[in-house]
């Protein structure tokens, strides 16, 4: 079966500290991997991907994550968090279907 | 402008009653995607459509029925039989199933069942 697991509900820091939100998932066969992210009253907007190549992806905002096969997940990261990263972030994983995590809520202080 | 649009916003209805949930797209996507999302348990899959006149179930189907009579559009009935149906429903559409493409959504419906 293809599932994702996030290992963190709630998550609060302070701005400028680090953030890493972990993702895992479950499916034997090739994947592509998303994060997305829903700012409060808006849309889920794509955060980055992995399709191929490079395991380390880039994305908006400051945003990387890592793709470690052998483990298989794709934490996310990113140096330094803003106040306006307060946001629900969302680990999906696309193998025979496209399927999303349970979600993390990221609330920033300022 | 392109995008997903979802009608209605909020919906209300009776116990016992079906409802339809529209999700129309205008970006030429082939595959299209029903979720729920329920707090605390992110988004689940409830329908999916890679190609026009063809869907699969997804992880939570009982309870929903979808038809994808044209391309551009992909409604979902939440019938009587789904036992819990008050959520937020989703819809989102992308160019293909696989090969990483970004999946566009739409602003939801909240159905709220008295």
């Amino acid at each position: 079966a293809q599932s994702v697991s996030q290992h963190n509900h709630h998550v609060i820091l302070s701005e400028a500290a680090s953030l890493e939100l972990g993702c895992n998932y479950s499916y034997g066969g090739t994947v592509n991997l998303f994060w997305y992210v829903q700012y409060p009253g808006q849309h889920l907007q794509l955060l980055l991907k992995y399709f191929s190549g490079d395991p380390l992806v880039k994305g908006i905002k400051g945003f990387e994550a890592e793709f470690i096969k052998s483990k298989f997940s794709f934490n996310l990261r990113k140096p330094s968090v803003q106040w306006s990263d307060t946001a629900e972030y969302f680990c999906a994983v696309d193998g025979n279907k496209l399927v999303f995590g349970a979600g993390t809520i990221l609330r920033v202080k300022s | 402008d392109g995008g997903i649009t979802q009608s209605p916003k909020y919906l209300f209805r009776k116990e016992g009653q079906n409802v339809t949930l529209s999700c129309e797209q205008n970006l030429n996507h082939d595959a299209m995607y029903w979720y729920r999302q329920d707090p605390g348990q992110g988004l689940r899959l409830i329908y999916y459509s890679q190609i026009v006149n063809d869907f699969q179930k997804g992880d939570i189907a009982e309870g929903y029925s979808v038809s994808r009579e044209k391309k551009e559009s992909f409604p979902l009935t939440v019938t009587s039989a789904q036992k819990n149906p008050t959520a937020f429903y989703l819809c989102a559409s992308r160019p293909s199933q696989g090969r990483g493409t970004e999946a566009f959504f739409g602003q939801g419906t909240r159905l709220t069942v008295v």
